[in-house]
């Protein structure tokens, strides 16, 4: 089982509707979760940490399933300017080598 | 989605010597990019694979370290020259296609150790 796994995608949403889509972790030591939006050729940029009791950014949710191992991120009214990959990063090794494992990306595309 | 492809998909090499990673991507993807991951850093852009022609180099990343081709469309090499510890990362090559809004994709990497 990959460490990190995302659906890729692509999603394909109208302007303003709302989307999901979730990510999957292996290693249940992980300890520190986030999304990050990855624009072509730039560097991923950091969305939103998720914390255990969810959190929300404007039109943007982030949630945390130890449980069942995964997080999800949720985009209200999403505009066209939200069309990115978004990467699942986890720290799953409390700040030794290789901390930071990220996911292939989930493709977003926000139609007109 | 568009398939990205890499070899090797890890290695250990001495310091001095050179290591040389294929990337191979399915014919969607336009624009190929080849980035780096530090140990417990965020992925740090390397530079453009430009078709035919020299790649286009970040700040910080020179040709002489890390030279790479792409002789076409769909194939690129980036190899680490006179490899030092502080080169162990991961390498990843990545492609971004025209279709939808630069929809991007990265490959699976390449772990590389230098002792």
């Amino acid at each position: 089982r990959k460490e990190v796994e995302q659906d890729p995608g692509p999603f394909n949403v109208p302007e303003g509707a709302t989307v999901a889509f979730n990510c999957t972790y292996s290693n249940s030591a992980s300890q520190s979760f986030f999304w990050y939006r990855q624009d072509c050729r730039k560097e991923p940029k950091l969305l939103m940490s998720v914390y255990s009791s969810g959190n929300e950014d404007g039109r943007f949710t982030a949630q945390l399933n130890r449980a069942s191992q995964y997080i999800s991120l949720l985009i209200r009214d999403s505009k066209l300017s939200d069309s990115a990959t978004y990467l699942c990063v986890v720290n799953h090794s409390g700040g030794g080598a290789d901390g930071l494992t990220f996911g292939k990306g989930t493709h977003l595309i926000i139609q007109p | 989605s568009a398939v990205i492809s890499q070899k090797p998909s890890r290695d250990i090499c001495q310091r001095g010597t050179s290591l040389t990673i294929q990337c191979q991507v399915d014919s969607q993807v336009t624009m190929m990019f080849w980035y780096r991951q530090q140990p417990g850093q965020s992925l740090t852009l390397i530079a453009t694979a430009n078709q035919g022609s020299e790649a286009t180099y970040e700040s910080g990343f020179v040709i002489d370290k890390f030279p790479i081709s792409r002789p076409n469309l769909t194939f690129s090499t980036l190899t680490v020259s006179n490899m030092s510890p502080e080169d162990s990362s991961i390498y990843l090559c990545s492609g971004c296609t025209t279709w939808g809004r630069d929809t991007q994709y990265f490959g699976p990497g390449t772990r590389l150790t230098v002792l």
